[in-house]
């Protein structure tokens, strides 16, 4: 069945620095990819998406490449701020479910 | 646009007491999710509606969970006894459908409902 598998966290990273969180996937067809965000005590929000192959998705600075080769889709972030805290979620849709990762806890310190 | 909304933001009963979650989607939105999280996992479907119907329920524990979505729209998630383990965020989400295409339809999150059983 479909998966999808992201580095665990939590990522520690001060202002400013780069961010990369990984995610690879598992799948049959021809799924779309998807970042959701979810900020303490809050539901998801959809950050970016991706529905075909080479297809860059991005949002507030964030962006992620659907690379069917690798079969990856890392988030990344030229310049990280303390309100980018949150845990990030990597998820693929196929015919009909929507298969979350376990999530990752980013945590930016000033 | 309003977003998906669910309603209480929070509730704390006792074990084996009943409880019922309610969710409005989005206006328009003929598919709507029922969702499980556990702290420190994503999301587990429960239950998918198209429409009234409940295209997708292989996941929810029928002896003590039930979901209705009359009329289409807004829907209502019980638990009838709740038990210690059923401690969660109960998420709800609402899509636009089969008519952007099954692949790339894309799921709209509300805040949730975290459930404390004592």
């Amino acid at each position: 069945g479909d998966s999808v598998t992201q580095m665990e966290g939590p990522v520690t990273l001060s202002e400013e620095a780069f961010l990369t969180i990984n995610c690879t996937y598992t799948a049959t067809g021809y799924p779309s990819l998807f970042w959701y965000v979810q900020y303490p005590g809050e539901g998801l929000q959809l950050l970016l998406k991706a529905t075909k192959a080479d297809d860059k998705g991005s949002n507030k600075g964030f962006e992620a490449t659907y690379r069917k080769e690798t079969t990856s889709f890392h988030l990344e972030k030229g310049s990280v701020q303390v309100s980018d805290s949150a845990v990030y979620f990597c998820a693929l849709k196929g015919y009909s479910t929507l298969t979350f990762g376990k999530g990752t806890m980013l945590l930016v310190s000033p | 646009e309003a977003g998906v909304v669910q309603s209480p933001r929070y509730k704390i009963i006792e074990k084996k007491q009943p409880v019922a979650f309610w969710c409005n989607p989005i206006s328009g939105h003929n598919t709507l999710y029922w969702y499980l999280q556990n702290l420190g996992q994503g999301p587990e479907l429960l239950i998918r509606y198209e429409n009234e119907e409940a295209v997708d329920d292989s996941q929810l524990p029928k002896d003590r969970f039930s979901a209705e979505r009359l009329k289409g729209v807004d829907s209502t998630l019980k638990i009838q006894p709740a038990e210690l383990g059923d401690s969660a965020v109960y998420l709800c989400a609402s899509s636009p459908g089969r008519r952007e295409g099954p692949f790339t339809d894309t799921q709209y999150f509300g805040p949730g409902t975290r459930l404390t059983v004592l």
